[in-house]
């Protein structure tokens, strides 16, 4: 079972880029690796999904390096509605397992 | 992506009662899945519920407390039964359209128990 380990908050301002990086050292060769955001009172919403490499979608990036134990969101250009708690999740793609992170509060701030 | 929508957004109950959460689907999914997350936490797994089929539980949820129902691809519900306030929490649904598709949640159930 994949355990992951993500900052527990990140500051930033608006405008600037932001990386907010998960780990996830026992990660199985089946797992694939999901973001999600979620405001208060609201369900986690999806972001992007990635399994190696990189992928891109119009929001984010998701940069996975070689050995896959770890996984960096990439968010441009943040602005104050970006202000959430961001979800690592890493999971086999038949959803046998499920694991998601402890998440990362960011604040952007003026 | 599916929308999903749960039923009630909230409620207050009884110690001792039981409440049916509501999750439709607004289209057929392959999967679908009950969590909970205490205020400030992340998620946990309850259970994935099987269509036409008793639900799988993850370690240290038992179905006599939380039934599950999945009559169909599009809708499932959760009970909590017999409450006590360590029960208060959120309990969200999820659903995936299939093999390596993310998955979208509701909004949640927000259940204080008093």
């Amino acid at each position: 079972l994949a355990k992951t380990t993500q900052p527990i908050s990140m500051d930033s301002y608006e405008g600037q880029e932001v990386n907010i990086t998960c780990s996830h050292n026992n990660i199985a060769t089946n797992d694939y690796i999901t973001w999600y955001q979620q405001f208060p009172s609201q369900g986690p919403r999806f972001i992007i999904q990635g399994y190696k490499t990189k992928v891109t979608n119009e929001v984010a990036s998701l940069f996975i390096p070689a050995d896959r134990k770890s996984s960096t969101l990439s968010l441009p250009r943040v602005s104050l509605s970006d202000t959430a708690v961001y979800y690592c999740l890493v999971g086999d793609a038949g959803y046998s397992t499920l694991t998601f992170g402890k998440g990362t509060m960011l604040l952007v701030s003026p | 992506s599916a929308v999903i929508s749960q039923k009630p957004s909230r409620d207050i109950c009884q110690r001792g009662t039981s409440l049916t959460i509501q999750c439709q689907v607004d289209s057929q999914v392959t999967m679908m899945f009950w969590y909970r997350q205490q205020p400030g936490q992340s998620l946990t797994l309850i259970a994935t519920a099987n269509q036409g089929s008793e639900a799988t539980y993850e370690s240290g949820f038992v179905i006599d407390k939380f039934p599950i129902s999945r009559p169909n691809l599009t809708f499932s519900t959760l009970t909590v039964s017999n409450m006590s306030p360590e029960d208060s929490s959120i309990y969200l649904c999820s659903a995936t359209g299939g093999e390596g598709q993310p998955q979208h949640f509701g909004d949640g159930t927000r259940l204080s128990i008093l």
